[in-house]
């Protein structure tokens, strides 16, 4: 069984403040996305990251893919209280088959 | 309009009782899924389907099945619930035709099972 692991698991922070939440595994993942959901709503894809080392932004949003393809973290810049969430990484070790999610990582950001 | 709907979107049921969440999707994608969210635990996979013939068990099956009526419905039934299944559930979508995987996700039914 593929494990994904999500730190921190909560985390409150202030306005204009800058964060990073990481996703590690020790299995390698074929891609890796990201989604946020919203209290009373499904997850919604952000990104996905396919590469190796491969970086994408997301307007305040970066999102790393590791070089070995087993971790990523998702940065955020000067965040707002839109941000605010739970952010899921999840992984896909064969198309064959549903994702891999991590327990996510609740975001507060205080105005 | 949505275009992966759940009904119902809350449910309150006794333990023992027989339950069927529904799922319906305009996207027109071949794979939907089943998932469950638990507090602490994050999303898990029940069942998922890659077309009308195709079913398969995912990682915590047990106590549920699923029946995929036609391309676009896709439902999941608790035959005998119990409260350890009180959860928000979630059916989701992805196309055939992506490599990655991605998933469109419904906006889940809250089960509580008393």
């Amino acid at each position: 069984t593929q494990l994904l692991e999500q730190s921190p698991q909560f985390l409150s922070i202030q306005e204009g403040e800058n964060l990073t939440v990481y996703c590690n595994s020790s299995s390698v993942f074929s891609s890796l996305q990201w989604y946020r959901q919203e209290p009373g709503e499904g997850p919604v894809l952000l990104v996905t990251v396919v590469t190796g080392g491969e970086v994408k932004k997301l307007k305040r949003l970066t999102f790393q893919f590791g070089d070995a393809r087993k971790d990523s973290s998702l940065h955020i810049t000067a965040a707002q209280p839109g941000d605010t969430g739970l952010y899921l990484c999840a992984g896909d070790a064969s198309s064959a088959d549903g994702l891999t999610f991590g327990k996510g990582t609740h975001l507060i950001i205080q105005p | 309009d949505a275009d992966v709907t759940q009904t119902p979107r809350n449910r309150i049921t006794k333990t023992g009782k027989r339950i069927m969440l529904e799922c319906s999707q305009t996207k027109g994608h071949d794979r939907m899924y089943w998932y469950r969210q638990d507090p602490g635990l994050g999303l898990r996979l029940i069942y998922y389907s890659f077309d009308v013939k195709d079913i398969n068990k995912g990682e915590i099956s047990d106590g549920y099945s699923v029946s995929r009526q036609a391309q676009a419905k896709f439902s999941l039934s608790l035959e005998s619930a119990i409260p350890n299944q009180t959860a928000l559930y979630f059916c989701a979508t992805s196309d055939i035709g992506t490599f990655y995987n991605e998933q469109f996700f419904g906006p889940g039914t809250r089960l509580t099972v008393l």
